[in-house]
């Protein structure tokens, strides 16, 4: 139980146009969402935390207007980068969390994005 | 905010010595410490967590201690063995407040 998928796994697209990355929890409802980015041979930054049905909350130093994030149900959010740069390239990774043993957060593999 | 300070940044050890990792974290309402494994290019997995109201954890192999006055707490791996290899990360939270804290992460190696 407590799976959580991430697509794509991987991503190229070139210098200014979007993509959309996918986080689904798989077998149980997640109140909670998390966004993190990963820089090479560096820690897990998070980004912004979403709930349901609501806005999602970023940390600070993340444009909200460049990494719109969307969780429309209890089993799915979106990361969509916009514009992206070859500086936005990263491994970004969600978590999700609801209904087990409180505070634990179950990972996605992960989506590496290269911008060109 | 909280800050989680983890050292050392790598560590190299044989096969079958002991391996501990230590982390510091600034925030005495944190009360939930989670410990997590990363292969590269790959997620994030849970090895052991510890809660506020215990001071000592052991699954098999690993273990976590923690020592809310000094506000620290760290991973203790014995027997390693070389798939012990990863990335491993500490953090922290409260449980009012979801988000997790890391630490800059510890590589360790494993040598046969």
């Amino acid at each position: 139980g407590a799976v959580v998928s991430q697509h794509p796994s991987w991503v190229i697209c070139k210098s200014g146009t979007s993509v959309k990355i996918e986080c689904r929890s798989l077998d149980f409802q997640a109140t909670t969402m998390f966004w993190y980015r990963q820089f090479p041979k560096q820690s897990l930054m998070l980004m912004a935390t979403s709930n349901e049905g609501s806005k999602a909350t970023y940390e600070q130093g993340v444009e909200k207007d460049k990494f719109l994030i969307n969780h429309a149900s209890l089993t799915l959010s979106t990361l969509t980068v916009t514009s992206a740069h070859p500086e936005d390239s990263s491994f970004y990774i969600c978590s999700a969390m609801g209904g087990f043993s409180y505070n634990e957060q179950f990972f996605g593999p992960g989506t590496r994005l290269t911008v060109l | 905010g909280e800050n989680v300070e983890q050292h050392p940044s790598t560590l190299s050890v044989q096969e079958g010595d002991s391996a501990v990792i230590k982390c510091t974290y600034s925030d005495s309402a944190s009360n939930y410490f989670p410990w997590y494994k990363q292969e590269l290019g790959k997620r994030p997995q849970l090895i052991i967590d510890i809660r506020s109201n215990v001071g000592e954890k052991k699954d098999q192999r690993i273990a976590v201690t923690l020592n809310k006055t000094a506000k620290h707490f760290s991973l203790h791996i014995t027997e390693t063995q070389p798939e012990d290899s990863a990335v491993y990360f500490c953090a922290a939270s409260k449980v009012w407040d979801s988000t997790l804290t890391f630490g800059k992460g510890t590589m360790l190696l494993v040598s046969p």
